[in-house]
C-alpha cells in the first residue's frame, strides 16, 4: 500500500522568500507523484506531476519539484514566493496513471507580507 | 478551469437522509473518480468510474454509491445520512493519460 507524509502542517514565510515544502512517499512498488493547490473554499488544481523521465519537475506559478527515489522524497520548491500563493498545498502519490490518488495531510503555505 | 462542474455548491441535510451528487467531466475525459475531503484533512478516495462500470472503491461503506451515464457524467449518492458526512465532495476527471483534474467541489453540511 501507499503512503504519503507531509510533515509541515503549516509553514509561513516572507513575501519574496524561497520555499520548500517537503513530502515523502512510501510504496512497495514503481507510482507516480503529483502536487496540488487547494485556493480557500475551492477545488484542487494541479501543480506539477512526476510521471518518469527528468527527475526535475517543472510546474504552474513558478513552482518546481524533484522526485528522489532513493529518499522517497518529492519536496515542492519556489525560489520567491508572492502573497498570491497561500494556499493548501496535498501532495499525493498513484500506483498507476489512472489509479485513485493518495493525499497527505496538506501543508498550509501562509505567505507573509 | 478544469472544465470539471458539480452541482449544487452547497448543500444542507440532516441525519437519515439521502443526497445526490452531480459531476460532469472534462471533454473527451471517460473516467470519474470521487472523493471526500473533511475539513482540514486530504481527499481521500471513494470510488471511481471508467466508462460506466466502478473501477475501484476505497473505505467507504455499501451507502456511497454512484453511477457514470454514457455521456461521462456521474453522481454520487449518499444514503442514512451521518454527521460525519459533513465534507467537501471532490470529483476528478482524467482521460487516456490519467492525470486527475479537479472540479470546484460540493460542500455538505449534515445536521
Amino acid at each position: 500500500a501507499q503512503s504519503v507524509t507531509q510533515l509541515d502542517s503549516q509553514v509561513p514565510v516572507f513575501e519574496e522568500a524561497p520555499v520548500e515544502l517537503r513530502c515523502n512517499y512510501s510504496s512497495s512498488v514503481s507510482v507516480y507523484l503529483f502536487w496540488y493547490v487547494q485556493y480557500p473554499n475551492q477545488g484542487l488544481q494541479l501543480l506539477l506531476k512526476y510521471l518518469s523521465g527528468s527527475t526535475l519537475v517543472k510546474g504552474i506559478n513558478g513552482f518546481e519539484a524533484e522526485f528522489n527515489k532513493s529518499q522517497t522524497s518529492f519536496h515542492l520548491r519556489k525560489p520567491s514566493v508572492h502573497i498570491s500563493d497561500t494556499a493548501e498545498y496535498f501532495c499525493a502519490v498513484s500506483r498507476g496513471a489512472t489509479n485513485k490518488l493518495i493525499f497527505g495531510t496538506g501543508t498550509l503555505l501562509a505567505v507573509q507580507p | 478551469e478544469t472544465g470539471v462542474t458539480q452541482s449544487p455548491t452547497h448543500l444542507i441535510k440532516t441525519r437519515g437522509q439521502q443526497v445526490t451528487l452531480r459531476c460532469s467531466s472534462q471533454s473527451g475525459h471517460n473516467t470519474v473518480s470521487w472523493y471526500q475531503q473533511a475539513l482540514g484533512q486530504g481527499p481521500q478516495f471513494i470510488f471511481q468510474y471508467y466508462r460506466e462500470e466502478e473501477n475501484g472503491r476505497g473505505n467507504f461503506p455499501p451507502r456511497f454509491s454512484g453511477l457514470q451515464f454514457p455521456n461521462y457524467s456521474s453522481e454520487l449518492n449518499v444514503n442514512a445520512l451521518e454527521l460525519d458526512d459533513s465534507a467537501l465532495y471532490l470529483c476528478a476527471s482524467s482521460g487516456p493519460r490519467g492525470t486527475q483534474y479537479f472540479g470546484p467541489g460540493t460542500r455538505l453540511t449534515v445536521l
